[in-house]
């Protein structure tokens, strides 16, 4: 049972235009969501959070929506760089509850920015 | 500032073999830390979680167990290694609950 969802594999984009990865969620528990940045042969970082009282949480050229009537998320990269092609992962928690800060990941997009 | 160790960065063992990753974390006190691992062209999936010293909780049924015998220290083991044990091992601490900050992974192959 995938409870956090991402789609799209991969995704091109030209340097300069804007990326869109796009995490869906089952578990109406998860109340805390994260976007993280993935290297190969490294541990993800952390790129940007959103709680969900909010619809929206901005961090320079990062932002993430949140629409939790469609249970669905993205983060939007706004220029898109070279340096940005990695694997992005979403991850949920119920962080209102008990869940001691586990994580939920979904599968990871591999973003490839072209210049 | 926090810093979380992991090592080693990779490792091949044969099957069959004993396994051991340790993970420690300076900077903080009472941490949670948590074992996820990321198997070929898949998500991170938690394995272990711990909430204190000598706590531990099991989140899916495995060939691996851990301990926790120090505040700052996490330890993966197994008394024999299985091919499918193979992958991409991440440890991860987290205070606050809200997101959890990750160590630089061991590649581990079985063989």
């Amino acid at each position: 049972d995938q409870q956090v969802k991402q789609n799209s594999p991969s995704l091109s984009v030209q340097e300069g235009r804007i990326s869109i990865l796009n995490c869906d969620y089952t578990n109406s528990m998860f109340d805390y969501f994260l976007w993280y940045k993935k290297y190969p042969a490294e541990g993800p970082t952390f790129l940007i959070s959103i709680s969900s009282i909010k619809d929206k949480n901005e961090d320079g050229r990062f932002t993430v929506f949140l629409n939790k009537s469609a249970k669905h998320l993205s983060l939007h990269i706004v220029p898109s760089q070279p340096g940005d092609s990695a694997v992005y992962f979403c991850a949920a928690s119920d962080a209102g509850g008990t869940s001691y800060g586990k994580l939920t990941f979904g599968q990871g997009t591999i973003l490839t920015v072209h210049p | 500032s926090q810093t979380i160790h992991q090592w080693p960065a990779t490792l091949v063992q044969p099957v069959g073999s004993p396994l051991s990753l340790e993970c420690t974390v300076e900077g903080t006190s009472n941490p949670n830390l948590y074992w996820y691992r990321q198997a070929a062209g898949r998500g991170l999936q938690l394995l272990f979680y711990s909430v204190g010293i000598g706590q531990i909780s099991s989140e899916v049924p495995q060939n691996l167990s851990a301990s926790r015998p120090q505040d700052r220290q996490f330890i993966l083991s197994s008394k024999k290694l299985l091919l499918s044990d193979s992958g991409f091992y991440l440890c991860a601490w987290s205070v606050q609950l809200l997101g959890s900050f990750f160590g630089q992974g061991t590649r581990l192959t079985v063989v």
